[in-house]
């Protein structure tokens, strides 16, 4: 079991491009959040996607936009890129649409220069 | 929404002792609560959950209790081991939706050895 695959592992872009970040879930689950981690804080919520629908978006602007796939993968897509948006981006997987059990990857580490 | 406070922020112990780290929540329509714990570098990884229609949980050396009245819950660890240094997260779902977690600021453990 590969668990949560998430790709690139390491990003650099700078002010105003945009990014996109992928997401595999673990085997078996079906639902996928995504999160943002700032250095020495917590996580904190983006959006979840579930039956291919985003189902509650977080304090997040609308150039956080995601999708997810028939096979339950899914992208987080950033556009006009901040300086303020260098951060790791997890993404975590569960089963049924709940925010139970959730299993992370290893993260993406975004750099904005 | 949502409001998660976690202390204390840092936290130095010697081998062998216990460590308590305490959580509050606002929502109290909140009733799932999961503790992450995540190395240096590494994704964070549930350790233990409860629910609000349980006092108390433990798996080994690990415990949780849950107060609903005073809308608080801690994690306890007892026997600590170098191993166990680590960031640890509590966190509490949205009452109102099981979609999302919202996150503690985190504890950084550390086990003298």
């Amino acid at each position: 079991d590969a668990g949560v695959t998430q790709s690139p592992t390491h990003l650099i872009k700078t002010r105003g491009q945009q990014v996109t970040l992928r997401c595999s879930p673990k085997s078996g689950h079906d639902t996928v959040s995504w999160y943002q981690q700032a250095l020495g804080q917590g996580p904190q919520f983006i959006f979840q996607y579930y039956e291919e629908e985003e189902r509650q978006r977080g304090n997040f602007p609308d150039r956080f936009s995601g999708h997810q796939f028939p096979n339950y993968s899914s992208e987080l897509n950033v556009n006009a890129l901040l300086l303020g948006d260098s951060a790791l981006y997890l993404c975590a997987s569960s089963w049924g649409g709940r925010a139970e059990k959730l299993f992370f990857g290893s993260g993406t580490q975004l750099s904005v220069l | 929404g949502e409001n998660v406070e976690q202390h204390p922020s840092t936290l130095s112990v010697q081998e062998g002792d216990s460590a308590v780290i305490k959580c509050t929540y606002s929502d109290s329509a909140s009733n799932y609560f999961p503790w992450y714990k995540q190395e240096l570098g590494k994704r964070p990884q549930l350790i233990i959950d409860i629910r609000s229609n349980v006092g108390e949980k433990k798996d080994q050396r690990i415990a949780v209790t849950l107060n609903k009245t005073a809308k608080h819950f801690s994690l306890h660890i007892t026997e600590t081991q170098p191993e166990d240094s680590a960031v640890y997260f509590c966190a509490a779902n949205s009452g109102g939706s099981n979609y999302k977690l919202t996150f503690g600021k985190g504890t950084l453990l550390t086990v003298n050895p």
